[in-house]
């Protein structure tokens, strides 16, 4: 069965350093591949998404992510950080044969410190 | 646009009493889902329906059930909440595929 890991599940940084959150996913096919955030309280909100063509796509808030078919990964990256980016973050895959469905990493928590 | 609405915002409910937990689109997006997030577990997907009139089970459906009758409801039931049910709830739509899931704000509710 379809999975992702995110290989991290607390992320503690200092303002204005950089991030990389890490997704790994197994598939062997072609998906479509995203990254969500939540913040304290709220729904989860589009990051970024991959469907096709560059494999570096640039999202909200600063945020990057490289889709790097050989290693099933898809990590995010941010080169400075702010305290607002304080939050959870959710890689996501579609499924193969339904690819509205979505199949969720555990979530990585990020905390950036002033 | 408002998106999706989830209502109620929170909820204490019994154990052994019904619950809907209501959820509207007004994007006119075909599918819907319903998801449980728990501490550690992330999100889990209930119940789910690609179009109206049509539903199909998640990976946790058991206790719960939905209806699909037009394309902006769909509402999660619980025939009998139990505690092991508590949890916050998130309605989401999508349109076609590779198309992103958007997500209400969540229903936070817990059975005692």
């Amino acid at each position: 069965a379809q999975s992702v890991t995110q290989l991290d599940s607390q992320v503690p940084v200092f303002e204005e350093a950089p991030v990389e959150l890490r997704c790994n996913y197994s598939s062997s096919v072609s998906v479509y591949l995203f990254w969500y955030v939540q913040y304290p309280n709220q729904g989860l909100q589009l990051l970024l998404k991959y469907l096709s063509g560059s494999t570096l796509v640039k999202g909200i808030n600063g945020f990057e992510a490289e889709f790097n078919k050989s290693q099933t990964s898809f990590h995010l990256r941010k080169p400075s950080v702010h305290i607002s980016d304080t939050a959870e973050y959710f890689c996501a895959v579609s499924e193969p044969g339904n690819n509205r469905k979505l199949i969720w990493g555990l979530g990585t928590s990020l905390a950036v410190n002033p | 646009t408002a998106g999706i609405t989830q209502a109620p915002t929170s909820q204490i409910l019994a154990a052994g009493r019904s619950m809907t937990l209501r959820c509207t689109q007004d994007m006119r997006h075909n599918a819907m889902y319903w998801y449980r997030q728990d501490l550690g577990l992330g999100l889990r997907l209930i119940h789910y329906s690609n179009t109206a009139g049509t539903t199909g089970k998640g990976e946790v459906p058991d206790g719960y059930s939905v209806s699909r009758a037009n394309t902006d409801d769909f509402p999660l039931t619980l025939a009998s909440a139990v505690p092991s049910q508590t949890s916050v709830y998130f309605c989401a739509s999508s349109d076609q595929g590779g198309q992103p899931q958007h997500f209400g704000d969540g229903t936070r509710l817990s059975i005692l």
